[in-house]
């Protein structure tokens, strides 16, 4: 069964603002890591939270993770065109399992 | 060297076929991951490999045989397919199943067809 959720499952935003994207999950996880996808292809490693750690930036991404509402949050800054993806949490305990993933659209 | 390369890119298949998936990658890792993905769906995870031994096979159905020949190839063999088994085929690698170094790199997919 799938692990994460996220919400919402669409979003369309303009370039230059930010676009936020959050996941739940159900049960106990090591990690939790955001991947994006292009058009049906392979997918990009984003960015890993480790389930003792509470807020991570990487660039134009900051991650937060709240495990006692079992939840994780993504803010993509200052978005741009090439933005324009899937995004999928998903949560490692033993396996890593994908969240059904968020459509994004950055508008030009 | 980053990746994680996957041929063939596209494949098309009869039911009766028998044909292969083939992985590689070259960044030292030793767990190797075979996942397929329907149309707007998330990736499922169907085998690991972890220092070229079978870890996980996710009640994938015999017609899928896994087999990794060394620590940089992966395979998925493929035969008696049928038409709801078209999907998006993907290898990923990580360094180990260590859990805390669980990031994962993908390689592009092969988009498989069974007609």
């Amino acid at each position: 069964s799938q692990q994460g959720e996220e919400d919402p499952q669409a979003l369309s935003i303009q370039e230059g603002e930010n676009a936020t994207m959050n996941c739940s999950y159900k049960t106990s996880i090591n990690n939790l890591q955001w991947y994006r996808q292009n058009s049906g292809r392979g997918l990009v490693h984003l960015i890993l939270i480790r389930s003792n750690e509470r807020e991570k930036h990487s660039g134009r991404l900051r991650v937060t993770l709240d495990t006692s509402k079992k939840s994780s949050s993504l803010l993509i800054t200052a978005s741009r065109a090439a933005d324009t993806a899937s995004y999928f949490c998903a949560t490692f305990y033993s396996k890593l399992t994908f969240g059904k993933g968020i459509t994004l659209s950055v508008r030009p | 060297d980053t990746e994680v390369t996957q041929t063939p890119k596209h494949l098309v298949m009869g039911m009766t076929n028998k044909k292969s998936l083939k992985c590689e990658q070259h960044m030292g890792h030793r767990a190797m991951y075979w996942y397929k993905q329907k149309a707007k769906k998330p990736p499922e995870l169907m085998f690991v490999y972890s220092y070229e031994k079978l870890s996980i096979n996710e009640s994938v159905p015999s017609r899928f045989s896994p087999e990794c020949p060394n620590s940089s190839l992966l395979n998925l063999h493929l035969h008696a397919l049928q038409p709801e088994d078209s999907a998006l085929y993907l290898c990923a690698s990580s360094q180990t199943l260590l859990q805390g170094t669980a990031e994962q790199y993908f390689g592009p997919g092969t988009r498989l067809t069974v007609t």
